[in-house]
């Protein structure tokens, strides 16, 4: 495996359902990220964790659970989401806390019923 | 408030054309412009980046042309393939303090045989 992975790639899930999706970077990257990409909209960046530990939670509702248990693992944990949630959730890595040399996963398309 | 703008919403150019995408921003902290290209199913892959201090930067068929005093960027693409065909994203950041990409809503580029 090389480069950022996540899975799974699609989740159907309704509004009182649970789910994580899950992002594992090969990169040896200290630096992990969250970004949502809904439709017609910027790409907007939800969650960063530098070496394991969160710095940056972009006002995103309570619904979206991040955890990091190493630097090179990623979950976001969902639960009781709304419909206006479906978007592709991308993660990204970088050697550092820095916009620069932004690697990112292929994602995972949700859709919430 | 949306940092950076990005124009054509969508665009049409023929095998061999230039491709042309722009993007403006009002932030004159940001010192780090990269451009991303995304493939259907795909994330979002660094394509080129520029700093600033120069007003063109060249990578292959691909160039950024950045006018400081306008703050705006733009992406060339000199003889457009159909491989080309993707959506491409604008981006600017403060590398010195932040970790945030600050994203353009995306171009979707069709180039035609």
């Amino acid at each position: 495996e090389t480069g950022v992975t996540q899975t799974p790639r699609h989740l159907v899930m309704g509004m009182t359902n649970k789910k994580s999706l899950k992002c594992e970077q090969h990169l040896g990257h200290n630096a992990m990220y969250w970004y949502k990409q809904s439709a017609k909209k910027p790409l907007e960046l939800m969650f960063v964790y530098n070496f394991k530990e969160q710095t940056e939670n972009n006002s995103v509702p309570s619904r979206f659970s991040p955890e990091c248990p190493n630097s090179s693992h990623l979950f976001l944990h969902l639960h009781t989401l709304q419909p206006e949630d479906s978007a592709l959730y991308l993660c990204a890595s970088s050697q550092e806390v820095r916009p620069l040399g932004l690697f990112f996963g292929e994602g995972s398309r949700l859709t919430v019923l | 408030q949306q940092q950076v703008k990005q124009s054509p919403q969508s665009l049409i150019v023929q095998k061999g054309g230039i491709s042309i995408i722009n993007c403006a921003y009002e932030n004159t902290a940001f010192d780090y412009f990269p451009w991303y290209q995304q493939f259907p199913g795909k994330g979002p892959a660094l394509l080129i980046a520029i700093r600033p201090d120069v007003s063109e930067k060249k990578e292959g068929r691909f160039t950024i042309s950045f006018n400081k005093s306008a703050k705006q960027f733009s992406l060339h693409i000199m003889d457009s393939q159909p491989g080309d065909s993707a959506t491409y994203f604008c981006a600017a950041a403060d590398s010195n303090s932040g970790y945030a990409l600050n994203f353009g809503k995306g171009t979707s580029l069709l180039v035609t045989p």
